[in-house]
């Protein structure tokens, strides 16, 4: 029973790398989300995707772009990445309930020297 | 102002000690209430969900809604070392919004043996 899965869990880049995280769900969910957490910043939304097919902008989209390849898989590519990127990344998928239950992803430490 | 404001701590208490930890929010189309643990370097956990106002229990744990006053609370009874974590309120409104849901920044919680 794994839930959300996260690929790579720790990462280390140099500025101006780029980068793909890989997230998949297997519990049939339709909503997934990319987060950073930093401290201090509590949890922020980069993208979301309410169904297959659609993609939408959160609250700290810059730098960032995502894919949704299928149903289960939804993926955070910095293209070029910036020590400002230095984060831990989670993914989550939200439940079937219509009242926001997300769940999470172990999360992906990033490191952009 | 902030949708939902929550105080970073760090709270330390001694175990067995009765916890208290708050959020305030903004937005009164705000129904759906979820209290999520996350331990150091995991991904956040639901760890209570409560629709509208009143109070609800789980073992150690009781979560309380006060809608007319826009605040929510999470209680620990009899708490222990394994309870030290960092504990974020989440919200949102009926129906749900494609977003998901709102955070606060969460209290980062530490259980003296």
């Amino acid at each position: 029973n794994a839930g959300v899965t996260q690929t790579p869990k720790f990462q280390v880049l140099k500025t101006g790398q780029s980068m793909t995280l890989q997230c998949a769900q297997d519990m049939n969910h339709n909503s997934m989300y990319w987060y950073r957490q930093d401290p201090g910043m509590g949890l922020r939304l980069i993208y979301y995707s309410a169904s297959e097919g659609t993609t939408d902008k959160g609250e700290v989209p810059n730098g960032y772009n995502v894919s949704r390849l299928n149903k289960r898989e939804f993926s955070l590519r910095l293209e070029s990445a910036a020590p400002s990127q230095t984060s831990v990344y989670f993914c989550a998928s939200r439940g079937l309930r219509n009242t926001g239950e997300l769940f999470f992803g172990e999360g992906s430490r990033l490191t952009v020297l | 102002q902030k949708e939902v404001e929550q105080d970073p701590g760090p709270l330390s208490v001694p175990e067995g000690a009765i916890v208290s930890l708050n959020c305030t929010y903004s937005n009164s189309a705000f129904q759906y209430f979820m209290w999520y643990r996350q331990y150091s370097r995991k991904g956040p956990e639901l760890l209570m969900y409560t629709y509208s106002s009143g109070n609800k229990e789980d073992g150690r744990f009781t979560a309380q809604v006060d809608k007319s006053s826009k605040y929510i609370s999470l209680f620990i009874r009899d708490s222990q070392p394994s309870d030290s974590a960092t504990y974020l309120c989440a919200m949102i409104g009926y129906g749900g919004g494609a977003d998901g849901l709102t955070f606060g920044k969460g209290t980062h919680l530490i259980i003296q043996p």
